[in-house]
């Protein structure tokens, strides 16, 4: 079956080192997107990308760095720079001309 | 991307339906009507959407205003899996980055 799939679905770091989530889809779908989620608010866009070897910041980017080598993948890297790296991670696609995006089921981050 | 108002949160009856307001008084005219669910610990899904006209599909109903200022989401018939966090959004379309605020708290009760 044909989706996007994010691992792992829990992670544990100490404050303090980088961690990379991970995001592939197979759905040939061009644009992908990282959102966070805090508990009780809304989805908030960190990096999104549109096609491969190209990506722009959104709304927080600040202490994350993403990479598009492929389409499939879309790896979120959360760096010790970001203040609160705590949170709910979701990624997701969406084929262009069409209006609904497909997320993934998402990865609990958690920096102790 | 215009704003959205949605109120925090509202329940119904299980097999009634359900019916989602939003307010988004500054949409544009090129701007559709999106409509996503998140239920608890996993990610969104899309639901509906549409610009000028009703639309329905095998999940919901999505009613606009003639003046485009305001729609509202059906689900005909609830059931408790329908308990959910439900956006709605404006965006001017397809590829276009997605801003989800904090949505309506559907609980359906037995």
């Amino acid at each position: 079956d044909g989706g996007i799939t994010q691992s792992p679905k829990y992670l544990f770091r100490k404050e303090g080192q980088n961690v990379t989530l991970s995001c592939e889809q197979n759905l040939n779908h061009d644009a992908m997107y990282w959102y966070r989620q805090d508990p009780g608010q809304g989805l908030r866009l960190i990096y999104y990308s549109q096609i491969v070897n190209d990506f722009q910041k959104g709304d927080i980017a600040e202490g994350y760095s993403v990479s598009r080598e492929k389409k499939e993948s879309f790896p979120l890297t959360v760096t010790s720079a970001q203040k609160n790296p705590t949170a709910f991670y979701l990624c997701a696609s969406t084929l262009r001309g069409s209006h609904g995006y497909t997320f993934g089921s998402g990865t609990r981050l958690t920096v102790v | 991307d215009a704003k959205t108002t949605q109120p925090t949160s509202m329940d119904c009856a299980e097999g009634r339906a359900a019916n989602l307001p939003c307010n988004h008084s500054t949409i544009s005219g090129n701007e559709y009507v999106y409509w996503y669910r998140q239920i608890h610990s996993q990610g969104p899904q899309y639901i509906i959407h549409g610009l000028k006209n009703n639309e329905t599909n095998e999940m919901a109903s999505l009613i606009i205003t003639e003046d485009r200022k305001s729609s509202t989401l059906i689900l005909p018939h609830a059931t408790l899996r329908d308990t959910a966090v439900y956006y709605c959004i404006v965006n001017t379309g397809a590829n276009s980055k997605l801003t989800f605020g904090k949505g309506i708290t559907l609980s359906v009760r037995p």
